[in-house]
């Protein structure tokens, strides 16, 4: 079974462009969450997704950042305008259910703005 | 709110010998507790859950932790500590109103485990 699956793993931007981030699940999840983990510290929270809706976003800053778990296809996590700040390793998690159930990491992709 | 507390941002131990990280939790609901593992440039993987069942849980890779409700406590073991351990922990806590979101995990800020040859 492959498991969590993100895209790129590395990302290099420029202020002010955007970033475009890809989450394939597990095979049979529905449910996706982004975190956000900067240098020296633990995983934050940003967004929980399942398909083609968005259950709770109050991790994620107001500006600038969107997501989205279309009906078919991967859920992608966009960030305009990028600045310094959003440098940072953004993870994806997918359990087949709410919070009782495991959730299962991908790789990460860290993104680098200069 | 939850909250997590890894006492430890570094602990280092000798190849062979034990291995204790420390964790604390708060929660005004009955938790789901974790210890993730994070390899360098790696994603994370699940070393064992609590889920009100037993309250010593065994995970992968020889390690264990003992949910202590009155100690609000979490801590992660293992009897033997081997040079692939190297790596970042996290105790984290899931629950109805976690504080990352109604279903969202909250992570410690990590433990790095150094294992001396």
């Amino acid at each position: 079974n492959a498991g969590v699956m993100q895209n790129p793993r590395h990302l290099v931007r420029r202020r002010g462009q955007e970033a475009r981030l890809r989450c394939s699940p597990v095979k049979g999840h529905s449910h996706v969450y982004w975190y956000r983990q900067l240098p020296e510290e633990g995983l934050k929270f940003m967004v929980y997704l399942q398909k083609e809706n968005i259950i709770d976003e109050s991790g994620m800053p107001k500006e600038r950042f969107s997501a989205e778990f279309p009906k078919e296809g991967p859920s992608i996590l966009r960030i305009q305008q990028v600045v310094r700040g959003d440098s940072a390793a953004y993870f994806c998690a997918s359990s087949s259910g709410g919070v009782v159930e495991t959730q299962y990491f991908g790789p990460g992709t860290r993104l680098l703005v200069l | 709110a939850q909250s997590v507390t890894q006492l430890d941002s570094h602990v280092s131990v000798s190849e062979g010998t034990p291995v204790l990280l420390r964790c604390n939790y708060s929660s005004s609901y009955s938790p789901s507790l974790f210890w993730y593992v994070q390899h360098p440039n790696k994603g994370l993987q699940l070393l064992l859950k609590y889920t009100s069942a037993a309250t010593l849980v065994k995970g992968i890779n020889g390690f264990e932790a003992e949910f202590k409700k009155s100690e609000t406590s979490f801590h992660l073991t293992k009897p033997s500590a081997h040079m692939s351990d190297a790596a970042e922990y996290f105790c984290v806590v899931s629950g109805v109103y976690s504080g990352g979101g109604a279903d969202g995990l909250t992570f410690g800020k990590g433990t790095h485990l150094i294992i001396q040859p």
